[in-house]
């Protein structure tokens, strides 16, 4: 098993432009969440899913989007970058409700 | 809201030397703790889960313990090595499904030979 994934592991956008961040997994896990990492705020929840088609706000969900068409795949849009969205994205998965999370490697995006 | 809180947020010691991390948190209405490492420049390492019935978990040399009515996590590492040395953060599940998880900013551990 590959485990999670993410791509990019880098990104340089400059304001305004939008993007795709990618997050896979190759456990049959069913649920998945996006978490950002700033220096000093520690690691806040912007989106999660509990399944295919169902998706929920976290802490800080504005100017992102997700969606969540199959089980395996939970992307993260960003509509109109900011600088203010610079951080690192982590993606983490669970087998089913309860269980452990496991986290990708991150994607590290600067907005400029 | 919940909040969470590690303390101390950095910790040098000896190798050899058993050591306790804490963490807090503002609401004991939490479905399941968890413990992560993590190494500078890359993603977390699930290290232990609590579930809010438990009371402690035991990987290794790792043991966590979890008191929901105090709000309080300790995790206690026994024996440390330099190989322990990372960042350790603790994170409460407040949504039933555990998936939802809020974390605290963490303890940067140092572990010297």
């Amino acid at each position: 098993n590959a485990g999670v994934t993410q791509t990019p592991k880098f990104q340089v956008l400059k304001t305004g432009q939008s993007m795709t961040l990618q997050c896979a997994q190759d456990m049959n896990h069913e649920y998945m969440s996006w978490y950002r990492q700033d220096p000093g705020m520690g690691l806040r929840l912007i989106h999660y899913s509990v399944g295919a088609g169902i998706t929920d706000q976290g802490e800080v969900p504005n100017g992102y989007n997700v969606s969540r068409s199959t089980t395996e795949d939970f992307p993260l849009r960003l509509l109109s970058a900011a600088p203010s969205q610079t951080s690192v994205y982590f993606c983490a998965s669970s087998y089913s409700e309860g269980n452990e999370q496991f986290f990708g490697p991150g994607t590290r995006l600067t907005v400029l | 809201k919940q909040e969470v809180t590690q303390i101390p947020a950095a910790l040098s010691v000896p190798e050899g030397e058993n050591l306790v991390l804490n963490c807090s948190f503002t609401d004991s209405a939490i479905y399941n703790l968890q413990w992560f490492r993590q190494d500078p420049g890359k993603g977390l390492t699930s290290l232990l889960l609590i579930q809010s019935s438990q009371r402690e978990q035991t990987s290794g040399r790792l043991n966590a313990s979890l008191d929901k009515s105090s709000g309080r996590s300790t995790l206690y590492i026994a024996a440390s090595q330099p190989g322990d040395s990372a960042t350790y953060l603790c994170a409460v599940g407040v949504d039933q499904a555990g998936t939802a998880l809020i974390f605290g900013k963490g303890t940067t551990l140092s572990v010297s030979s």
